[in-house]
């Protein structure tokens, strides 16, 4: 029953320092996506997938890059770490067509000094 | 702009002391309302989708109603256990996306 695993947990990077945060699904989930949560702003999109080889932007996808080369993983990478991008990161997943009910990871919390 | 607005931001209640947590949209064509909870240090959890307005849905204390502008989460006689914070979400039509609310965070005192 893992659903959606998120690693790390934590990370703690320098500004200019590049990372990858990691994203699985075992549920053969076709939809998956990247959002940030910051306090009162509530969750906001970052990049989106509809299924291997297809990505596309979210409502801030500036500063962070995806790929998807399978249906289970969906690695969000940071370029140049900045300050701002300090944040709770969640990893979703959900059926493809319609993606009605979506299954969240548990976060990487993000802190860019 | 299709935006998402929660109130109140934060809610404390006594155990059996029921009440209603609002979520307002403006969206344009409608093509679901979400809502989610959120423990502390954990992913949201998906409670309910509602598609047209007259519509509700219920589980244990808790009943989802929309209309065409807002959709209501009604939590009857809660319990410690339903402290959380409550997400509500939208999504647009032709996007796969979804715009969610700020949240209401709910405390739920014995």
């Amino acid at each position: 029953n893992a659903g959606v695993t998120q690693t790390p947990k934590f990370q703690v990077l320098k500004t200019g320092q590049s990372m990858t945060l990691q994203c699985a699904q075992d549920m053969n989930h076709e939809y998956m996506s990247w959002y940030r949560q910051d306090p009162g702003m509530g969750l906001r999109l970052i990049h989106y997938s509809v299924g291997a080889g297809i990505t596309d932007q979210g409502e801030v996808p500036n500063g962070y890059n995806v790929s998807r080369s399978t249906t289970e993983d969906f690695p969000l990478r940071l370029l140049s770490a900045a300050p701002s991008q300090t944040s709770v990161y969640f990893c979703a997943s959900g059926d493809s067509a319609t993606n009605e009910k979506l299954f969240f990871g548990s976060g990487t919390q993000l802190s860019v000094l | 702009e299709d935006q998402v607005t929660q109130s109140p931001e934060a809610l404390r209640l006594q155990e059996g002391e029921s009440s209603s947590l609002n979520c307002s949209y403006t969206v344009s064509g409608l093509r679901g309302l979400f809502w989610y909870r959120q423990d502390p240090g954990k992913g949201p959890e998906f409670l309910f989708t509602l598609y047209s307005a007259g519509e509700e849905k219920e589980k244990e204390r808790l009943k989802a109603t929309l209309t065409k502008k807002e959709s209501f989460l009604h939590i009857t006689a809660p319990k410690p256990e339903d402290s959380a914070t409550y997400l509500c979400a939208v999504r647009p039509g032709g996007y796969n996306k979804l715009i969610f609310g700020a949240g209401t965070r709910l405390a739920v005192h014995p």
